[in-house]
């Protein structure tokens, strides 16, 4: 069965210094990875994504996440946090090989950034 | 991307009525779906919307407890049935747009959060 982790239920980073948001997951086949956001009282944003390629995906408000096979990880990271990046993170797989488009989300890690 | 809107934002409904919930995207797209939020917890697939068929529902969904309509390739319903207070959740529309070689890329909508008294 396909599964989704993210470990930390909050991750708290002060303004200016580098944040990483864990995700490790779970599917038979390639995966194909996703990042989204939510802020509050707000739908989810679409961040990045990973299908093939480059290991290192770079996408919206300068976040990038780095696919490693090996360790079955998407871990979320931003050289130099900002307050507003403070939301509700999601990551998500998809089994390549899917004709359905289900989405298999994680449970979401609260991101504190603090001045 | 596209642009996805819902109707309502919110509601507040008693028990034992229904609510319907619409989204409407701006572009013809193949597939479209319905998530659930329970609060403070991650999306939970309901269903996947398709274009003038039944829907396709996952474990632990029942098309008596959510109908949906999808009566072209912008637009679809989902409907509340029969509330209870278990039911107060935040429902989202998405949309999967390809772009060449494939994108599989879903786009949210803005949610509708209900409230079951």
């Amino acid at each position: 069965a396909q599964s989704v982790a993210q470990p930390e239920d909050q991750v708290n980073v002060a303004e200016g210094n580098p944040l990483t948001v864990k995700c490790t997951y779970s599917v038979s086949g390639n995966p194909y990875l996703f990042w989204y956001v939510q802020y509050p009282n707000r739908g989810l944003q679409f961040l990045l994504k990973y299908i093939t390629g480059d290991n290192l995906v770079k996408g919206s408000y300068g976040f990038e996440a780095e696919f490693n096979k090996s360790q079955t990880s998407f871990h979320l990271k931003k050289p130099s946090a900002l307050v507003s990046d403070s939301a509700l993170y999601f990551c998500a797989v998809k089994q390549q090989a899917s004709n359905t488009g289900k989405l298999i989300f994680g449970q979401g890690t609260t991101l504190q950034v603090k001045p | 991307s596209a642009v996805i809107s819902q109707k309502p934002s919110r509601d507040i409904c008693q028990r034992g009525t229904s609510l319907t919930i619409q989204c409407q995207v701006d572009s013809q797209v193949t597939m479209m779906f319905w998530y659930r939020q329970q609060p403070g917890q991650s999306l939970t697939l309901i269903a996947t919307a398709n274009q003038g068929s039944e829907a396709t529902y996952e474990s632990g969904f029942v098309i008596d407890k959510f109908p949906i309509s999808r009566p072209n390739l912008t637009f679809s319903t989902l409907t509340v049935s029969n509330m209870s207070p278990e039911d107060s959740s935040i429902y989202l529309c998405s949309v999967e747009i390809y772009a060449g070689q494939s994108t599989d890329t879903q786009y949210f909508g803005p949610g509708t959060r209900l409230t079951v008294l």
